[in-house]
């Protein structure tokens, strides 16, 4: 089955900084990669997602990229904020035929502080 | 409009007894999935239901765990027997499938507030 590795586990930055989180899969039939927010206490929310015909999508300071020849994908944030601080999951699925759907493997999640 | 809800948000239970644990999706929406997440781990995949079709049970980790989804709509998890490794925030999350147009299909999860299971 699907394996989905995230790096690093915990991240410290100084608020305006950067924030990069990388994951890697192992399912190359894997075609839909979303990333979602974990605030403490709370349920899991979609931040972005990638289908594996683009190579790239931005939604204001959130960016995620995807490599499909080396099965990784990355989340990058810009000019961090003190409210962005949580725990960032990946996760990775192969959607199927028909208007199916599939369940979504995650990564180990992400520990991300933004210091103010 | 309404989201996922999941009753109840906490359980707290004795190893050996049975429980039951509720999630209602949104309205419409044909895919249902349950995940565990233990304590400070990410979210491991249990069953996931859609439509009418049998549902997918390779995230089960034993015979004690099932679970059931009446009329389409509503699902029960049921734990039997329950152990202290069971312990975890148990997560339900449905999803309308959407076609992606170069084939196959991309589920946005929209996710339940978890119940939180302890087995002392």
């Amino acid at each position: 089955g699907e394996n989905v590795e995230q790096h690093p586990s915990t991240l410290s930055v100084q608020e305006g900084d950067s924030a990069v989180i990388k994951c890697t899969y192992s399912d190359s039939a894997s075609n839909y990669f979303p990333w979602y927010k974990q605030e403490l206490g709370k349920r899991p929310q979609l931040i972005i997602d990638i289908r594996s015909n683009v190579g790239e999508k931005k939604d204001q300071r959130i960016a995620v990229t995807l490599n499909k020849t080396a099965k990784h994908f990355s989340l990058h944030i810009t000019e961090t904020q003190p409210e962005d601080s949580a725990v960032y999951f990946c996760a990775a699925s192969i959607g199927g035929s028909s208007g199916s759907a599939r369940q979504l493997t995650f990564g180990s999640g992400t520990q991300l502080t933004v210091l103010p | 409009g309404a989201g996922v809800s999941q009753s109840p948000s906490n359980k707290v239970t004795e190893k050996g007894k049975d429980v039951e644990l509720r999630c209602d999706p949104i309205s419409g929406h044909t895919a249902l999935y349950w995940y565990r997440q233990s304590l400070g781990q990410g979210l491991e995949f249990l069953i996931y239901f859609q439509g009418n079709s049998a549902p997918d049970k390779s995230g089960l980790p034993s015979d004690r765990f099932s679970a059931e989804r009446t009329g389409g709509s509503v699902s029960t998890l049921t734990i039997q027997r329950t152990q202290q490794e069971d312990s975890a925030v148990y997560l339900c999350a449905s999803s309308y499938p959407t076609r992606g147009g170069a084939g196959g299909s991309y589920n946005e999860q929209f996710f339940g507030p978890g119940t939180r299971l302890t087995v002392l």
